[in-house]
């Protein structure tokens, strides 16, 4: 079936330092994304969305690029914080229900 | 800032036992949803409730689950026969709307089948 995947597992960054991770989607009628971070032992916290009639969105201090022709998603981080270590989730939704599917993950570690 | 609550934290049961996890959804929400995650793996969706009835499930979701909202506050998830492959993390959401609405995550009950 369709799914959500991710690029890196692992992404090491020194501390003020810009971060990209990346994620693969093959699902063509998804319309929907969004990154979620997750800290340890807590629940995946939204951090950004993007519709599919965009191709940028900018938070504070995160921005989202979303690619349809090669069907990729990427959140970047500006000026990365120890605080921002945790794992990144992108996630897809389409219009024919609410269910989030889920990538795998990729781990942010951030070194001082 | 409000915010979804799950009770217990950690559920450590025997195979073949019934548990219930409980969710505190945001209390404005309408939609609500459980997530598992298995350790070291993605988070999968398994259910959607939306006026007092199943929206949406995933495979996963087969006949030892069941859920309910047995009053206004309260979500609840029922495994009814607990197999050692249930083990995993169980989140719980809320959304105020659907299709592009925030989903609000709890922190979480860890499940541990023996």
């Amino acid at each position: 079936g369709e799914s959500v995947g991710l690029h890196l597992p692992t992404l090491s960054v020194q501390e003020g330092d810009n971060s990209i991770i990346n994620c693969a989607y093959s699902n063509s009628a998804s319309d929907y994304f969004i990154w979620y971070k997750q800290e340890s032992g807590k629940g995946p916290q939204f951090i950004i969305d993007i519709r599919s009639n965009m191709d940028k969105r900018q938070g504070q201090r995160v921005t989202v690029l979303l690619n349809k022709t090669v069907k990729h998603l990427s959140l970047q981080i500006a000026a990365t914080q120890p605080g921002d270590s945790a794992v990144y989730f992108c996630a897809e939704k389409w219009n024919a229900g609410n269910m989030l599917t889920f990538g795998g993950g990729t781990r942010l570690m951030v070194k001082p | 800032e409000p915010e979804v609550t799950q009770t217990p934290s950690h559920q450590v049961t025997q195979m073949g036992q019934e548990v219930i996890l409980r969710c505190v959804p945001i209390s404005n929400h309408l939609y609500f949803y459980w997530y598992r995650q298995i350790l070291g793996q993605k988070v999968e969706f398994l259910v959607s409730f939306y006026n007092n009835e199943i929206s949406e499930k995933s495979e996963i979701f087969d006949d030892q689950f069941s859920v309910e909202r047995p009053d206004g506050s309260n979500f609840t998830l029922k495994i009814r026969s607990t197999k050692l492959e249930d083990s995993a993390m169980y989140f719980c959401a809320s959304s105020a709307g659907q299709t592009i609405d925030e989903q609000f995550f709890g922190p979480g009950t860890r499940l541990t089948v023996l």
